[in-house]
C-alpha cells in the first residue's frame, strides 16, 4: 500500500517552544491530509485537515494559532505546535488518502511530543 | 459520519479464532466498512476493508450481514504479537477520507 512518513517520530522540547512534524506521502500525491492527536489509552481525535494550497479546516475546540498547520506541496504537510505547554504532550498523527475511490487512509508511523 | 459501537476489550489465547463485531446502525448507503489495527505509539494499520458479504485477506476476514448494521472481523489463529487496538470505521468512498475514530477495542493475546 502507499506509504506516509511522519518525521520526527519522538521529540522532547522545552516550554514555550515551538516543534515542527512533517507528514510526507512518499509514493502519491494527497491533495488532502489529516492530523490526528491521541492521549494515552484514548482514541484518535482529528485536530483538523490540511488542504494543499488553501488554509486547513480546523475541528472545533483546536486552536488556529497554536496548530499551525501548512500544506505547501501534494505531498508535504507540516504541523507547527507553537509556545508548547506540558498540556500539548501528546502523539500526533497524520493520514492521506489517494483517490482510488475506495476509503483506505495510510497512516503515518506518530511523533510522540513531550514537553518539559 | 456513522457511529460505531465495539466492544472496549477482548482477550484470547493464542491459535484460536478471534470475532470483534462492530456495530453501525446508521450506515449509509455509500459507506465501506474498514478496520485497522493499532500497535502502542504507532500510526493506525489498514487491517481489512468491505462493502457487504464477505471479505478475506491475508491477514483477516471480514463478514457484513444483508443489513449492513455491524459487521465483524475475524482473525484466525491469533499470535502474541496480535495484541492491538482495532478500530472499526464507517466512511463514504470517493473524495477525501477524513475518518472518526471510536474508542476501538483493545485485544490482548494471551500464552
Amino acid at each position: 500500500g502507499a506509504v506516509v512518513s511522519q518525521h520526527p517520530s519522538r521529540v522532547i522540547c522545552k516550554s514555550g517552544t515551538s516543534v515542527k512534524i512533517e507528514c510526507r506521502s512518499l509514493d502519491f500525491q494527497a491533495t488532502t491530509m489529516f492530523w490526528y492527536r491521541q492521549f494515552p489509552k484514548k482514541s484518535l481525535m482529528l485536530m483538523a485537515t490540511s488542504n494543499e494550497g488553501s488554509k486547513a479546516t480546523y475541528e472545533q475546540g483546536v486552536e488556529k494559532d497554536k496548530f499551525l498547520i501548512n500544506h505547501a506541496s501534494l505531498t508535504l504537510s507540516t504541523l507547527t505546535v507553537t509556545s508548547a505547554h506540558p498540556e500539548d504532550s501528546s502523539f500526533y498523527i497524520c493520514s492521506a488518502s489517494t483517490f482510488s475511490g475506495n476509503t483506505e487512509a495510510f497512516f503515518g508511523q506518530g511523533t510522540r511530543l513531550t514537553v518539559v | 459520519l456513522a457511529k460505531t459501537t465495539q466492544p472496549i476489550s477482548m482477550d484470547s489465547y493464542e491459535g484460536q479464532e478471534v470475532n470483534i463485531t462492530c456495530s453501525h446502525n446508521n450506515i449509509a448507503t455509500n459507506d465501506y466498512i474498514t478496520w485497522y489495527q493499532q500497535f502502542p505509539s504507532q500510526g493506525p494499520r489498514f487491517i481489512i476493508q468491505g462493502y457487504k458479504t464477505k471479505v478475506t485477506n491475508e491477514v483477516a476476514s471480514l463478514f457484513i450481514p444483508a443489513d449492513r448494521k455491524s459487521s465483524t472481523l475475524s482473525l484466525p489463529r491469533v499470535s502474541l504479537s496480535d495484541t492491538a487496538v482495532y478500530y472499526c470505521l464507517v466512511a463514504p468512498s470517493g473524495s477525501a477520507r477524513q475518518l472518526t475514530f471510536g474508542s476501538g477495542t483493545q485485544l490482548t493475546v494471551l500464552p
